[in-house]
């Protein structure tokens, strides 16, 4: 079964700072990725997603991520943080199925708190 | 409209209560799905429906009873819950339960606490 790994926990920068959460993943075969963040009392939404093509994946809000198939890794990254990026981050791995339904491995999440 | 909807928004319930948590959605996708959340937790999968068809339990216990009355449409039937099935329970959807179109879109979720 895959998994997935979010090494840093918390997350605490300053506005402007860039940011680089980690994620890896565990799975030999064919894999689609996903970013989602849960902003304080607001619902999960999709930040980026990766299926195929070219590996540096562009979302919404300026966030980045780059799937690295030989290090099992999907990072995301955004170059200036704001504060309004203050939130929980989840990495989530869904293995590339088709003809039966499959599901959503999500990691453990960063909480990313973003000061002024 | 990319919208999926729950209610109802806090429920509190009783161990010997029966209750029903719902989930609706107006995209035309075939697949829904729900989750449990505990705090500072990521989502766990419970159920998944496609095509109006059981397709996933993840060893849910029986006392969490699922149902899709139509393609739009998901309830979660609550019955002798256990206080530590208090947790945000999110519905989500996706055009397909696999393959491309498998983008998830979630729920505000409906926050449960069983006393």
């Amino acid at each position: 079964a895959q998994s997935v790994s979010q090494h840093n926990h918390h997350v605490i920068l300053s506005e402007a700072a860039s940011l680089e959460l980690g994620c890896n993943y565990s799975y030999g075969g064919t894999v689609n990725l996903f970013w989602y963040v849960q902003y304080p009392g607001q619902h999960l939404q999709l930040l980026l997603k990766y299926f195929s093509g070219d590996p540096l994946v562009k979302g919404i809000k300026g966030f980045e991520a780059e799937f690295i198939k030989s290090k099992f890794s999907f990072n995301l990254r955004k170059p200036s943080v704001q504060w309004s990026d203050t939130a929980e981050y989840f990495c989530a791995v869904n293995v590339g199925l088709t003809g039966t339904a499959s599901k959503l491995t999500f990691g453990t999440g960063t909480r990313l708190q973003v000061t002024l | 409209d990319t919208e999926v909807t729950q209610t109802p928004k806090h429920l509190v319930m009783g161990m010997t209560n029966k209750k029903s948590l719902k989930c609706e959605q107006h995209m035309g996708h075939r697949a829904m799905y729900w989750y449990k959340q505990k705090a500072k937790k990521p989502p766990e999968l419970m159920f998944v429906y496609s095509y109006e068809k059981l397709s996933i339990n993840e060893s849910v216990p029986s006392r969490f009873s699922p149902e899709c009355p139509n393609s739009s449409l998901l309830n979660l039937h609550l019955h002798a819950l256990q206080p530590e099935d208090s947790a945000l329970y999110l519905c989500a959807s996706s055009l397909s339960s696999s393959g491309p179109s498998y983008e998830q879109y979630f729920g505000p979720g409906t926050r449960l606490t069983v006393t």
